[in-house]
């Protein structure tokens, strides 16, 4: 089954313990991307990855870092996590742009809830 | 920088009905823009993708306009059903691989 896959969906930590939430799909999509989404804010862009070891920020990158060493995983690292960090995350990937740079319809998975005491 | 704008206050219609959700953009051109549903604690599913050339789109119920001038996309939903109701998403692509989404806009079909 054609899939984005998170891990972990639930997560309560403190302030300050290293996480990384772990993304992966199975379509081969070039485009990968992380997002959060928070009340009243909707879904905002944290990073995107047009390609293998290419990254660069959306608009809400402080605090995160992310890789991309293979085309199918894309892993988000909190290294330091505030609690206005406490959000909704999500992973999506997305197929080869027809036009260079517009990502084209995105593949969502299930969602990460992070808490961070 | 780019703006995004939907419906803030949820849409309540009956079933049967047309639903009609608008987003709005500023300050950019998008080559095309696209519409998500989500229902509640799960991620977005895509829906359908207009491009700028393309006035319109349908697919099944749904019906997508684009109006460059205007800088506006309305989605429709006719003869709605409860099954509709979730919030929907519009998104544009800035370039560079960027996308933006608006804040959604709750749609609720009563039977």
């Amino acid at each position: 089954e054609a899939q984005v896959t998170q891990n972990p969906r639930y997560l309560i930590t403190v302030t300050g313990k290293k996480l990384t939430v772990t993304c992966s799909q199975n379509m081969n999509h070039e485009y990968m991307s992380w997002y959060r989404q928070d009340p009243g804010l909707g879904l905002r862009q944290i990073y995107y990855s047009m390609n293998v070891e290419v990254t660069d920020k959306g608009d809400v990158p402080e605090g995160y870092k992310v890789s991309r060493k293979e085309k199918r995983n894309f892993p988000l690292i909190l290294e330091s996590p505030s609690p206005n960090q406490t959000s909704l995350y999500f992973c999506a990937s997305s197929p080869t742009p027809q036009l260079a740079g517009f990502p084209n319809e995105q593949f969502f998975g299930p969602g990460t809830r992070l808490t961070v005491l | 920088s780019q703006k995004i704008e939907q419906n803030s206050e949820a849409l309540n219609i009956q079933e049967g009905k047309t639903a009609t959700l608008t987003c709005n953009y500023t300050n950019y051109s998008p080559a095309y823009l696209q519409w998500y549903r989500q229902d509640p604690g799960r991620g977005p599913v895509f829906l359908l993708l207009i491009r700028e050339n393309e006035k319109e789109k349908r697919k099944e119920r749904l019906k997508v306009t684009f109006d460059t001038t205007l800088k506006q996309s309305l989605f429709h939903i006719t003869a709605s059903q409860p099954a509709d109701s979730a919030t929907y998403l519009c998104a544009l692509a800035q370039g560079g691989g960027k996308l933006i989404f608006g804040q959604g806009t709750e749609l609720s079909v009563k039977p």
